[in-house]
């Protein structure tokens, strides 16, 4: 069964630095979809970012970007030019390409802006 | 906004009762999900409906069940309630594009067993 680790339970950063999460993860699958969802105090689950495994280039949306080590599998969440409304639970989660499409959640992680 | 919808927001209800968790996809969106988040066990895929049909079930209690209707709205039934029960329940619905299939959340319900 595939697992999602996210050994950082909280981070903090000062507004406007970068801040990276780190997650890591064990499967099989050769193929399959890594993604970062976040959970603000209002707990709605919002999806960050996604990277396809079979893709190299990592992915970026805006002020956030990924660094994918498929060899290591390793899939951190680097954020720039952090602002305070980033503060939120942010959720590391796999998802296999074919079978079932169940997403696997890390533990997450607590991130808190100071301004 | 999501455009999946979930009703109720909240329920508070006593142990031994049965509750009913509503789930409306999103327009199109075939596939619903269901997710358990507590404190102990995180977030945890619970059961998967495709078009009506359940497509793959995770560790979700013989207590618990779900379906999918016609009109593609899906309902999870909690019943023999329990303390350890308390939770909030997430239902997603997911597309399919050329970047594969993406999982969007709805507000979710959270459940309190007293």
């Amino acid at each position: 069964a595939q697992t999602v680790t996210q050994s950082q339970p909280e981070m903090s950063v000062q507004e406007a630095e970068t801040v990276t999460l780190s997650c890591t993860y064990d499967t099989s699958e050769s193929d399959y979809y890594l993604f970062w969802y976040k959970q603000p105090p209002s707990r709605q689950m919002i999806l960050v970012i996604r990277q396809e495994a079979y893709k190299q280039q990592n992915a970026t949306e805006n002020r956030f970007s990924v660094n994918f080590q498929k060899a290591a599998k390793s899939f951190s969440l680097k954020i720039s030019d952090s602002q305070l409304g980033d503060a939120a639970m942010y959720f590391c989660a796999y998802r296999n390409s074919l079978g079932a499409q169940k997403l696997v959640f890390g533990q997450g992680t607590r991130l808190t802006i100071n301004p | 906004d999501s455009g999946v919808t979930q009703t109720p927001k909240h329920l508070i209800t006593a142990t031994g009762q049965r509750v009913t968790l509503r789930c409306s996809p999103r327009s199109g969106d075939l596939s619903v999900y269901w997710y358990q988040q507590s404190l102990d066990q995180g977030l945890q895929f619970l059961i998967q409906y495709y078009n009506g049909e359940e497509r793959a079930k995770g560790n979700i209690l013989e207590r618990f069940s779900a379906q999918q209707f016609p009109d593609l709205h899906s309902e999870l039934n909690l019943s023999s309630l329990e303390l350890g029960d308390s939770a909030l329940y997430f239902c997603a619905s997911s597309v399919w594009g050329n970047r594969g299939e993406t999982q969007y959340f709805g507000p979710g319900t959270r459940l309190l067993v007293l």
